[in-house]
Order: C-alpha cells, then structure tokens, then sequence
C-alpha cells in the first residue's frame, strides 16, 4: 500500500533549526513535496525533489533519499511565524495518470 | 493574479440534498485535484484530473462525483450528501505531472467548509 508517516508535533525555539522527517512507502514515485500550512488557511508549496539530494531555498532546505523513501524539511533561523504545519506529499503514477498522497502533517510550535 | 477559486466558502446543508462545489483556475492548468481534509488525517485526494475530459479516482472517492469539461473548472458534486462527508474541502491545480516541467507547485483554492446534518 501507500503509505507516508511524519511527526504528529514539534516544538523549537526561536532563532534555533528544526529538522522534521518524513518516510513514505509508494509505487511509482513521482517526486515528493513539502507545503506549509497555517490553522484556517490553504496549504502553501514550499520544496519539491524528484532526485536524491539536497534543495535549498532560503530558510527553507528539502532532502530526499528514495532508496531509504525519506525525506525530511529543514527550517533554520526559525521565526515566530513559522508555527504551522507541515504537510509532506508524494506524487505517484497511477493507470491513467498521477495521485498525490499526503501525510497526516506535523504541527510546528516556535516558541520564543 | 494567479488564483484558484471555490464557490462557496462555507455550506450547511441537510443528508440528501444534492450539492455542488465550484472550482476555477485562471492558469491553465492541465491537472487539476479535490482533497478533503480531517482532523488526524490530513488531505485525502477524492479525484483528479488530468485534463479536460479525463478524470480519476482518487484515494477516497465514494460519494462524490466530478466533471472537467473545460480546462478551468472542476466542480465536486455531492449527489445525496451524508454526515461522514462534513470536512473542509481543497480544490488545487498545477501544470501537468506528465510534461516533467519544473516544480510542478501544486496551488490551493482557500477551501470550503461543508457541515452535512
């Protein structure tokens, strides 16, 4: 089956990194994404890898390792407003085309 | 702007009433998808879409119907809805998965909040 498990909460400190992990069982992978989401609110893209390796994009960095099917979100310099959650997603064929899956999301606390 | 919009944002409704929820997409987008999200479970993908005319099941599909005969709108149809189908409901869009082009960011509409009594 298919399957995608991340960390139900975190809690970090302000101006500290915080890592947060992923691992997802899939067929057919088709890249894996990370969005952010605040309480009420609709999910926002933050990083997508389809290969190995690191992505970097300010604050924010994606990893993923698909012969270990993980993937984790680093968030450095954390801010106050980066208490959110964290939703990981993989994109997989399917006959006729491609389904996402999400994860249940990991809710970020930054505390000051 | 870049933008996907629902219509409406928030419905209460009775058990067996039909209902429809509107999704548009000013980018045009090939794929397009619904999600309903649940405390504890996170998004689940009802259906997608391709593109115009070619649709798909999703992970959760039961009780739910969808139709894409343009390219910019993808409306959720609830045919007699029930109280398991109360969620908050995101429709998305992105380029198509298929071509292989860049990031492929999926972009939401702001949701719709549907109580079923």
């Amino acid at each position: 089956g298919q399957n995608i498990d991340q960390p139900t909460e975190m809690t970090a400190t302000e101006g500290a990194i915080v890592q947060i992990n992923c691992t997802y069982q899939t067929s057919g992978f088709n890249g894996l994404f990370w969005y952010q989401q605040h309480a009420g609110e609709a999910p926002t893209f933050l990083s997508y890898n389809v290969l190995d390796g690191l992505e970097e994009k300010g604050r924010f960095s994606s990893f993923l390792s698909r012969s270990k099917g993980y993937s984790y979100l680093l968030l450095k310099e954390l801010q106050m407003k980066d208490s959110a959650s964290y939703l990981c997603a993989v994109r997989a064929a399917n006959t006729g085309g491609f389904k996402t899956i999400f994860g249940a999301g990991t809710r970020l606390f930054v505390k000051a | 702007e870049a933008q996907v919009t629902q219509n409406p944002r928030y419905l209460i409704t009775v058990t067996g009433k039909k209902l429809t929820v509107t999704c548009s997409q000013n980018m045009n987008h090939e794929y397009m998808s619904w999600y309903r999200q649940d405390p504890g479970l996170g998004l689940r993908q009802i259906y997608y879409s391709m593109n115009v005319e070619v649709t798909d099941k999703g992970d959760v599909p039961e009780g739910y119907k969808v139709s894409r005969k343009e390219k910019r709108n993808f409306p959720l149809i609830l045919e007699s809805p029930s109280p398991n189908q109360t969620s908050l409901y995101f429709c998305a869009s992105s380029l198509s998965p298929s071509t292989g082009v860049g990031t492929d960011t999926q972009y939401f509409g702001p949701g719709t909040r549907l109580t079923v009594l």
